[in-house]
């Protein structure tokens, strides 16, 4: 069963606007979520992370929202960039010792 | 090195031939992660290695994958018997320990496997 899900697979936004990506989950005992980039021809890399015990994190132009309440966390990029186009996955933790668990990923595209 | 290394970056084989993909991780980084990403799908676990403990080969899709890791650094994933559905890129990635969420992963550039 996918425990983290992101139900969009593609995503369009012009270049300037605010770009939305949204995961869900399914575990409660998640503790830490992370997304990560990734472009064409090579690996994800980190962008930003959020605990569970806090429900907003920023890190310059990119937000995380965590909703425990609804098991949903979405990844706010403003203004959106043409270097933004990539894949987004979101990832989750159980704790300190355990592998992450993936979502499928939400290939971001900016329109100029 | 500063990085993950994979190698080859890209690999073409027959049907039915054997192919070995390495994985070359961050010196000091003790567990290290196999994933194949198929064409318009996510991260697939494959397996993964920490230390000295047993690897977590639960994502192996079937006998026909396994993998190794020799003293605690680099991996080779074999594949035998190549079919088509095996055409994907295989990603390897590492971290400080495993707890991905604290120490973070990084992940090599792929190697993109085609088998025609």
């Amino acid at each position: 069963d996918q425990q983290v899900k992101q139900n969009s697979p593609s995503l369009s936004v012009q270049e300037g606007r605010i770009s939305i990506l949204n995961c869900d989950y399914t575990n409660s005992m998640f503790d830490y979520f992370l997304w990560y980039k990734k472009y064409p021809a090579e690996g994800p890399t980190f962008l930003i992370s959020i605990s569970s015990i806090k429900d907003k994190n920023e890190d310059g132009r990119f937000t995380v929202f965590l909703n425990k309440s609804a098991k949903h966390l979405s990844l706010h990029i403003v203004p959106s960039q043409p270097g933004d186009s990539a894949v987004y996955f979101c990832a989750a933790s159980l704790d300190s010792n355990y592998q992450l668990i993936w979502g499928a990923g939400t290939k971001l595209i900016i329109k100029p | 090195g500063a990085g993950v290394s994979q190698s080859p970056s890209n690999k073409v084989t027959e049907k039915g031939k054997d192919v070995e993909l390495r994985c070359d991780p961050i010196s000091g980084h003790t567990a290290l992660y196999w994933y194949r990403q198929s064409l318009g799908q996510g991260l697939e676990f494959l397996i993964y290695f920490q230390g000295n403990s047993a690897p977590d080969k639960s994502g192996l899709p079937s006998d026909r994958f396994s993998a190794e890791r020799t003293g605690g650094s680099v991996s080779t994933l074999t594949i035998q018997r190549t079919q088509q559905e095996d055409s994907a890129v295989y990603l390897c990635a590492s971290s400080l320990a495993l707890g991905g969420a604290y120490y973070g992963y990084t992940f090599g550039s792929g190697t993109r496997l085609t088998v025609v």
